[in-house]
């Protein structure tokens, strides 16, 4: 199956700080999600990219498919920022399932 | 807003018990995902359903089942619950055919004794 490799696994960042998350990614891939897990387990959907460029406030992604890899950026983090964010996969056409990531761990101190 | 509800925040069963996980979402999405999450393996795939009655095995269906009968309602089965299914589970919904990501339910962490 497709593997889905996130870097780097813990970040730990001084609040305002800016951070770029990196999902690679083996095969060609039909949709890309970024998401984030709060301390409570929550997974919130970030963004749908199977390719190109969105912002959504301080957030923004950029996937290029022919090179295989996404990445997340976060600006002007806040301790909210703080959680797990997976990237995920949809490998097969047709198929609408999802391959994870193992996740980046971010921690945002005051 | 799409919500995805999950009928147990925390749950504790006993070994051989069939154990019963509820979610329904309010959107009428086709698409219902079944995941576990554990530590150091990340969000596995447990089984799928793209419409009602519908069903396909993820990547560890072995021990599960599934009931859809409801296109609001997945239903997650442990036909006789293991100690190794201990875990977080998550269920998610998507829509068919539309640039839409998923949206996740708040999750049933589920502890086997």
């Amino acid at each position: 199956g497709i593997q889905v490799e996130q870097s780097p696994p813990d970040l730990i960042l001084q609040e305002g700080a800016n951070s770029t998350l990196r999902c690679n990614f083996s095969d060609s891939v039909n949709n890309l999600q970024w998401f984030h897990q709060n301390p409570w387990g929550q997974l919130i959907n970030l963004f749908y990219i199977p390719s190109g460029t969105k912002q959504n406030g301080r957030l923004s992604a950029t996937t290029v498919a022919t090179e295989r890899y996404s990445l997340l950026y976060i600006s002007s983090s806040q301790t909210t920022d703080s959680g797990v964010y997976f990237c995920a996969v949809e490998h097969n056409f047709g198929n609408e399932k999802l391959t994870f990531g193992t996740g980046t761990r971010l921690t945002i101190i005051p | 807003d799409v919500k995805v509800t999950q009928s147990s925040r925390y749950l504790v069963k006993r070994t051989g018990e069939k154990v019963f996980l509820e979610c329904v979402q309010d959107m009428d999405h086709e698409n219902m995902f079944w995941y576990r999450q554990d530590p150091g393996l990340g969000l596995r795939l447990i089984y799928f359903s793209y419409d009602v009655k519908m069903k396909e095995k993820g990547d560890i269906p072995e021990g599960y089942s599934v009931s859809r009968e409801k296109k609001e309602r997945f239903s997650l089965i442990l036909e006789s619950a293991s100690t190794n299914q201990t875990s977080m589970y998550l269920c998610a919904s998507s829509p068919r055919y539309r640039d839409y990501g998923y949206t996740f339910g708040s999750g049933t962490r589920l502890t086997v004794v």
